[in-house]
């Protein structure tokens, strides 16, 4: 079936740095790319999204790539803080929505 | 953070019992979905209503039966659960699912613990 493939599990970045998760999908007509973040004991909530006919976006801090023929995309969150931490997800829709299985974003002191 | 709400925030049942998830939308969405979050794993959408209609059932096994009897709720009937099945559910909402690509808001989940 469909997957997605999240790398790293985990990854610690000193505060002040910048920390990059990358995804893979199989769905070559996977055409949108949404990325939760779930802080502890809290709810998913959507941080930024991609959609297949951008190949990059940017919000403050955040950034996106989406690279369609080699069918990957990343985030980027540059000069982390301590409120960064938290487990991001990143998914990949087509008529379904398929996540990865998280990455645990540590921002050391 | 009040748009999805779901109830309760724990639960700890026994294989043999029978209960109910709640979830409840005050976005005026209309499609609503539950999915299973376990440890180290992807989160597993497990239905998906549109309009109260199911328009998705991700081979989930028949102890859990979902019911959705208008767009601002939803339930998740539980009854003869494994040990396996403990998990976070979380319930979500969109303004449609016809687009998959619709944006999604969380509840808060409900931690299930089955003994």
């Amino acid at each position: 079936g469909e997957n997605v493939e999240q790398h790293p599990s985990t990854l610690s970045v000193q505060e002040g740095d910048s920390a990059v998760i990358k995804c893979t999908y199989s769905d070559s007509a996977s055409n949108y790319f949404p990325w939760y973040k779930q802080e502890l004991g809290k709810r998913p909530q959507l941080i930024i999204d991609i959609r297949s006919n951008v190949g990059e976006k940017k919000d403050q801090r955040i950034a996106v790539t989406l690279n369609k023929t080699a069918k990957h995309f990343s985030l980027h969150i540059t000069e982390t803080q301590p409120e960064d931490s938290a487990v991001y997800f990143c998914a990949a829709v087509d008529d379904k929505i398929i996540f990865g299985k998280g990455t645990r974003l540590h921002i050391l002191p | 953070e009040t748009g999805v709400t779901q109830t309760p925030r724990h639960l700890v049942m026994g294989m043999t019992n029978k209960k109910s998830l709640k979830c409840e939308q005050h976005l005026g969405h209309n499609a609503m979905y539950w999915y299973k979050q376990s440890a180290k794993k992807p989160l597993e959408l497990m239905f998906v209503y549109n309009f109260k209609e199911q328009t998705e059932n991700n081979s989930v096994p028949s102890r859990f039966s979902p019911e959705c009897p208008n767009s601002s709720h939803l339930f998740l009937h539980l009854h003869t659960l494994q040990p396996e099945d403990s998990a976070l559910y979380l319930c979500a909402s969109s303004h449609t699912s016809g687009a998959a690509t619709d944006t999604q808001y969380f509840g808060p989940g409900t931690r299930l613990t089955v003994l």
